[in-house]
């Protein structure tokens, strides 16, 4: 399709509780972005792909933030042990190459941590 | 590192006039790509346009047209004839030019919440 979908639309997780979040590209875009947006309106990048590898990592909290690209699978971004600060909009896009030409995004999932 | 910096947290318009948002921004890089995004309260992301580095010309799409000004590191969006549509935060982002190690992350400003009123 020529949307990117990300689900679920909104997720409320305990304190401490697993989160997974799932993502699937534009069909044909080698390049998946993950967002992290928090109540300030502020974007932090987590991660990006390219197909089903890693290309840039450097923003992921390692110890709980964990992210796969598998083939003929959504992408997802999972977070072990949630804590309160992650409430925030996660956002997934995706780029045909090297996002030149922007990316398009998700509508994004809602985390909330209670 | 880039920085985005986006001076106006909010601004206000009235229906059918021209608002004009500001953005600059801080590298060290010669080529890049600069874009504006809009985020209504649906929060989806969409892209409002794009510019490249190496091009004088400014970009325009329709109503929105932007005014680069590489020098000065200035990249404003103004929008004519604004619409109650266009009641919006907009982000302005850039990129690094893909190639020679760039990692084609975005790196956006902290938006600015434009309020068009009937």
């Amino acid at each position: 399709g020529e949307e990117v979908a990300q689900t679920p639309k909104h997720l409320v997780r305990g304190e401490g509780q697993k989160a997974k979040l799932y993502c699937a590209p534009i069909k044909g875009h080698s390049y998946v972005f993950w967002y992290q947006q928090v109540l300030k309106n502020e974007f932090k990048f987590l991660i990006s792909f390219q197909n089903e590898n890693v290309f840039d990592e450097t923003g992921m909290p390692k110890e709980r933030f964990s992210a796969k690209c598998l083939p003929n699978s959504p992408c997802s971004l999972e977070i072990q042990a949630t804590k309160l600060e992650d409430s925030a909009v996660y956002f997934c896009a995706s780029s045909p190459s090297q996002g030149r030409r922007g990316y398009t995004f998700g509508s994004g999932t809602r985390l909330t941590v209670v | 590192a880039q920085t985005v910096t986006q001076s106006q947290p909010e601004m206000s318009v009235q229906e059918a006039e021209t608002v004009t948002l500001s953005c600059t921004y801080d590298t060290s890089e010669s080529n890049y790509y600069l874009f504006w995004y809009k985020q209504p309260p649906s929060r989806q992301m969409i892209l409002v346009i794009r510019q490249e580095a190496y091009k004088q010309q400014n970009a325009t799409e329709n109503r929105f047209s932007v005014n680069f000004q590489k020098a000065a590191k200035s990249f404003s969006l103004k929008i004519s004839d604004s619409q109650l549509g266009d009641t919006a935060m907009y982000f302005c982002a850039f990129m690094k030019r893909p190639g020679g190690g760039s990692n084609y992350k975005l790196t956006f400003g902290k938006g600015t919440l434009l309020t068009v009123n009937p």
